[in-house]
Formats: C-alpha cells, sequence, structure tokens
C-alpha cells in the first residue's frame, strides 16, 4: 500500500474511444502529478497540479485533458491517442509542490491500438 | 538547470557481491537528490533521499548513498546484493527553488542479480 492508488491498472483503448486513468491519494499531500514513463526513456513530468491549481503543464498534447476536483483526487481524460501514447502512466503526491518527497502509485498501463 | 546522469543502464552482480550503482548530478544549486526503485510492474518506491543533513544516507533494504559534493555524485551501495533486488533504480535531483517541477529523473540502471 503506497497511499496512492491508481485505477485501472491496465487499459487498451481504442484511438477513437474516450477513457480516463484516476488516481486518489490518502496520505493528506496538497500536491499531484501525472509522470509518463515510456520504453528506454527518462519519467517524463506531465502536469502539475498544488491545492488544487494546475501550475504546470509541460507541453503535453491536448489529447491529454488532466482534472483535480480536489486535493486528494486526480484523473486523467483520454481521447482520441495515437499508438506511441502507450506508456505506464504514473499518478504521485507530495506535501506540496516545493521540493518534498514524492510518492508514486503503482500505475496505469495504457495501450492504444 | 539540472539534470542527472547514471552511469550503466544495465548492471549485474552475483547474489552476495557488492551493488553500485553510479550516479552524477548537475544543479546550480545545492540539491535534494533521491533514489527511487522501481519493481517490474510496479511504481516509483522510495529507496533514501538526501536533504542537506549527514552526507551518508541509509534508506530501506540495507540501501545507503553517499552525497559527494566535490564529485558531484550520489551513488547507491548494498554490501551484498539480494535475488529479491532485480528492479530499475532511477536517481533523482530536486532543485530547492520551491518549484514542483525540478524534480528530474535520470534514465534509470536495471540491476540484474545472477544465482
Amino acid at each position: 500500500e503506497t497511499g496512492v492508488t491508481q485505477t485501472p491498472r491496465h487499459l487498451v483503448m481504442g484511438m477513437t474511444n474516450k477513457k480516463s486513468l484516476k488516481c486518489e491519494q490518502h496520505l493528506g499531500h496538497n500536491a499531484m502529478y501525472w509522470y509518463k514513463q515510456s520504453a528506454k526513456k527518462p519519467l517524463e513530468l506531465m502536469f502539475v497540479y498544488n491545492f488544487k491549481e494546475q501550475t504546470e503543464n509541460n507541453s503535453v498534447p491536448s489529447r491529454f485533458s488532466p482534472e483535480c476536483p480536489n486535493s486528494s483526487h486526480l484523473f486523467l481524460h483520454l481521447h482520441t491517442l495515437q499508438p506511441e501514447d502507450s506508456a505506464l502512466y504514473l499518478c504521485a503526491s507530495s506535501q506540496d509542490g516545493t521540493g518534498n518527497t514524492i510518492y508514486f502509485g503503482e500505475g496505469s498501463w495504457l495501450t492504444v491500438v | 538547470a539540472q539534470s542527472v546522469t547514471q552511469l550503466g543502464s544495465h548492471v549485474s552482480v552475483s547474489e552476495g557481491a557488492l551493488v553500485l550503482l553510479r550516479c552524477n548530478y548537475s544543479s546550480s544549486v545545492p540539491p535534494y537528490l533521491f533514489w527511487y526503485v522501481q519493481y517490474p510492474n510496479q511504481g516509483l518506491q522510495l529507496l533514501l533521499k538526501y536533504t542537506s543533513a549527514a552526507t551518508l544516507v541509509k534508506g530501506i533494504n540495507g540501501f545507503e548513498a553517499e552525497f559527494k559534493k566535490s564529485e558531484t555524485s550520489f551513488h547507491l551501495t548494498k554490501p551484498s546484493a539480494h535475488m529479491s533486488d532485480a528492479a530499475e533504480y532511477f536517481c533523482a535531483v530536486s532543485d530547492r527553488s520551491g518549484s514542483a517541477r525540478q524534480l528530474t529523473f535520470g534514465s534509470g540502471t536495471q540491476l540484474t542479480v545472477l544465482p
């Protein structure tokens, strides 16, 4: 139990589908993150939310749409994805956005067909 | 700007042998440094972190790392490898500017433990 829970753990979707990844943290943190982990590439920071406000969008295509309704929940809405978007998507949280230790969920494996 | 270089994308050791995973960093300000481990089909788990206290940091599962400012290094070691240590290890650096975006990960080192 990491304190950060991601669902679903595995998702297969077609390029015309719309799906969402969900993340919930039980640590009382105020900052939440989405990272993308592709084979043979360093982790890529996608989005940062601090106290429910988006503070970072790291040039992510608009087919990825984050939503943070409260400090405990973070969603990543997916639509019209491409096969190259297939990757492990990791959610993480930290006490706040000031460089504190980041705690990761177990990830959602996404395959786009 | 900051960066992390992990030397060796794959390291193999025999069970019981010393584990040494190398990490060098670049940072314009005093850094925070982290090691994370990722077991197959799982997310990243924090092993240990350096935040300007003792330069020798002890983590979970018998791992430790030493911050050497003169060498800009933060190598991860374990005296005796176990089969269960087989995983991918990531070094990361964060500056202290207060921005959440300033956590940079290395490319990872896959550790294989041979029986």
